[in-house]
């Protein structure tokens, strides 16, 4: 079955930019939207954006103009990068696989996961 | 934006007994884009529900959600032991494609 893997620093400064890497095993990464999603500690889930295999993608307006998500078919992978980061962006980033079909027309939900990766920023 | 508001914030039930959460969205939601989703302390969420009321694989049939419009519930029937945990309702529309509820914790009395 579909497994999603997150990597990563667990440790970024202030003002740097977070990557993070999803790689995906058991699948393709084909024919699918994939999202990233945080959790701060304590607190709720806030999704931060996705990507289709093809490279489209989409952002949460609130974190739009720091973030970019890309995708590497060959390596079954995508990314997340979040630039001038500050200690508000600490939290669990997890990835997942967002069954968006029919150019959104239709919606099964984000039925794979990953375990998550903690991101503290910190100087 | 779409925003989704959970009750209660806090259940307190005991096992063997029916929870019923409420997600309610401050504008209409179409129910194909409805999603339930469960966490457990150091888990990833677990999807439980899309399109308002069909399960998702391998979820057990105690599990039940329905709704319409702006007022959206997951009922499970019979608590059992592993059901305590924390539930997010998420529903996909335009901008931002994505919004969770705050979530609601399922709490053992």
């Amino acid at each position: 079955q579909v497994q999603l893997q997150e990597s990563g620093p667990g440790l970024v400064k202030p003002s740097e930019t977070l990557s993070l890497t999803c790689t995906v095993s058991g699948g393709s990464i084909s024919s699918y939207y994939w999202s990233w999603i945080r959790q701060p500690p304590g607190k709720g889930l806030e999704w931060i954006g996705y990507i289709y295999y093809s490279g489209s993608t989409n952002y949460n307006p609130s974190l739009k103009s720091r973030v970019t998500i890309s995708v590497d078919t060959s390596k079954n992978q995508f990314s997340l990068k979040l630039s001038s980061v500050t200690a508000a962006d600490t939290a669990v980033y997890y990835c997942a696989r967002d069954r968006v079909f029919g150019a959104g027309y239709y919606y099964y939900g984000m039925d794979v996961w990953g375990q998550g990766t903690t991101v503290t920023v910190s100087s | 934006e779409i925003v989704l508001t959970q009750s209660p914030g806090t259940l307190s039930l005991s096992p063997g007994e029916r929870a019923t959460l409420s997600c309610r969205a401050s504008q209409s939601v179409s129910s194909s884009y409805l999603a339930w989703y469960q966490q457990k302390p150091g888990q990833a969420p677990r999807l439980l529900i899309y399109g308002a009321s069909s399960r998702a694989t391998g979820i057990p049939d105690r599990f039940s959600g329905s709704g319409s419009g702006t007022d959206f519930t997951l009922t499970i029937s019979r608590l059992e032991p592993e059901d305590f945990a924390v539930y997010y309702c998420q529903q996909y529309g335009s901008s931002p494609p994505h919004t969770f509820g705050q979530g609601t914790k399922l709490e053992i009395k």
